[in-house]
């Protein structure tokens, strides 16, 4: 495919619901990131993915965030009993990996998410 | 310290005029850098990488890279217009997440 695709493009829903974000990777690409932005704040790690080795989570701001990658492609993020402060445009990268820190990475749309 | 600082601006310049923006970083072992342009209400889309000292060109697009300074800049000749978005500058260490600035929002003036 093109590049990363995400859905939904917009959510929103009501604090405390559980959501799932959805990202799908460009062909080939290996390594898979999350990132959040919110409104008028800098991009912020969430969590990274590379191959079969285990996810860096050092970026998750607390235990109501998970994240999986099946098939070392699609990842979904996890958001459950959500607040409000959760409420900004989660972004989904991916790169070339093997453990590379030069290699680009390329972001998808974003999800923008909105807790009531 | 913020760990990539950029100035947030705006910084203005009138068309076909160089804009020049500038980022600094705390962590002497960074390794790769890299320049993001973000329009409003848009995903970032990258614009240039640099990991050596010096000079990148690419086009209308020069990186300049100083270790020893950590200080990464982006140069826009002739600025357009449709150049008119913020920069982010980001940084990888030893990892392979990218730690970003919040942004330099520039404006090219008609």
């Amino acid at each position: 495919g093109a590049g990363v695709s995400q859905s939904p493009s917009n959510k929103v829903t009501e604090k405390g619901k559980d959501v799932e974000l959805r990202c799908d990777p460009i062909s080939g690409h290996t390594a898979l990131y999350w990132y959040r932005q919110s409104l008028g704040q800098g991009l912020e790690f969430l969590i990274y993915f590379q191959g079969n080795s285990a996810p860096d989570k050092s970026g998750l701001p607390s235990d109501r965030f998970s994240a999986e990658r099946t098939g070392g492609s699609v990842s979904t993020l996890t958001i459950q009993r959500t607040q409000q402060e959760d409420s900004a445009v989660y972004l989904c990268a991916s790169s070339f990996g093997a453990g590379n820190s030069n290699q680009p990475q390329h972001f998808g749309d974003g999800t923008r998410l909105s807790i009531l | 310290q913020k760990e990539v600082e950029q100035n947030s601006g705006p910084l203005s310049v009138p068309e076909g005029a160089i804009a020049s923006l500038n980022c600094t970083y705390s962590d002497r072992g960074s390794q790769s850098f890299f320049w993001y342009r973000q329009y409003s209400g848009k995903s970032p889309e990258l614009i240039m990488f640099i990991y050596s000292n010096g000079d990148k060109e690419d086009g209308r697009f020069t990186a300049q890279l100083n270790k020893a300074s950590q200080y990464v800049s982006l140069l826009i000749r002739d600025s357009q217009p449709s150049d008119s978005a913020t920069y982010l500058c980001a940084v990888t260490g030893g990892g392979n997440k990218l730690t970003f600035g919040t942004g330099t929002q520039l404006k090219v003036e008609l």
